[in-house]
């Protein structure tokens, strides 16, 4: 069973940078598995931020972005706003039809 | 812009079967696209169920395989998902999903709806 992991919170000052990270319980995340991260605000349906690794869906600020870092699929927010507070998820496709969602990173800024 | 709904009862009871649909609008299930369903029980993380395409073709998360099944109805432009021995555990709202067909990611979602198991 394959998991995918993810910090389950993090913090952050207004105005900074925080790098919430997408792994593999084994194995390395790549390109090849076309990391995608969502934004999800309580109540609502999650919001497509970063899909291939690192291209920013329409209407997404450009303080977002996603690469590889390491062994893991990375997403990273410059100069944090307060409306940044949400849950953010990660998913991997596996291949052969099947995507794996990681558990979520609860970010909080303050 | 292509928009989704998701709808079927707010309540199924234990043993039963949950069913739901999602009606696709401003573009066609018939494209080159594959459509999801995705999930999350109250406080909890997403959790992908299964994708079909317009072909019929269908993949499921292995640990739903074996409860979960997904269809597609074209003349109602819309894809519908069944599953069967439903518990408490399956209580969650219910997402569903387009997924692009450049690239390997969910780029539409609908509101989604909560479903609760209970008697």
């Amino acid at each position: 069973q394959t998991v995918v992991t993810q910090e389950p919170s993090f913090s952050v000052s207004p105005g900074g940078t925080v790098t919430l990270t997408c792994g593999l319980s084994s194995g390395s995340v790549s390109t090849s598995y076309y990391p995608s991260w969502y934004q999800q605000t309580p109540g609502q349906a999650p919001r497509t931020l970063i899909y291939n690794t690192n291209t920013r869906s329409s209407g997404v600020p450009d303080r977002f972005s996603g690469s590889i870092l390491g062994n893991k699929a990375a997403l990273t927010i410059t100069g944090a706003q307060a409306d940044d507070e949400s849950d953010y998820y990660c998913v991997l496709y596996m291949g052969s039809g099947i995507w794996v969602f990681g558990g979520g990173t609860k970010l909080t800024v303050l | 812009q292509v928009q989704l709904q998701e709808s079927g009862p707010g309540l199924v009871k234990p043993s039963g079967t949950l069913s739901l649909t999602c009606a696709v609008s401003g573009g066609s299930i018939s494209s080159s696209n594959w459509w999801s369903w995705v999930r999350q029980p109250p406080g909890k993380g997403l959790e992908w169920i299964g994708e079909i395409y317009h072909s019929g073709s269908t993949n499921y998360n292995p640990s739903l395989k074996s409860r979960v099944a997904i269809s597609v109805d074209k003349s109602k432009n819309q894809f519908s998902l069944n599953l069967s021995s439903v518990t408490a555990a399956d209580t969650a709202v219910y997402y569903c999903a387009r997924e692009s067909d450049v690239k390997y990611y969910f780029d539409y979602w609908g509101q989604g709806t909560l479903v609760t198991v209970s008697s």
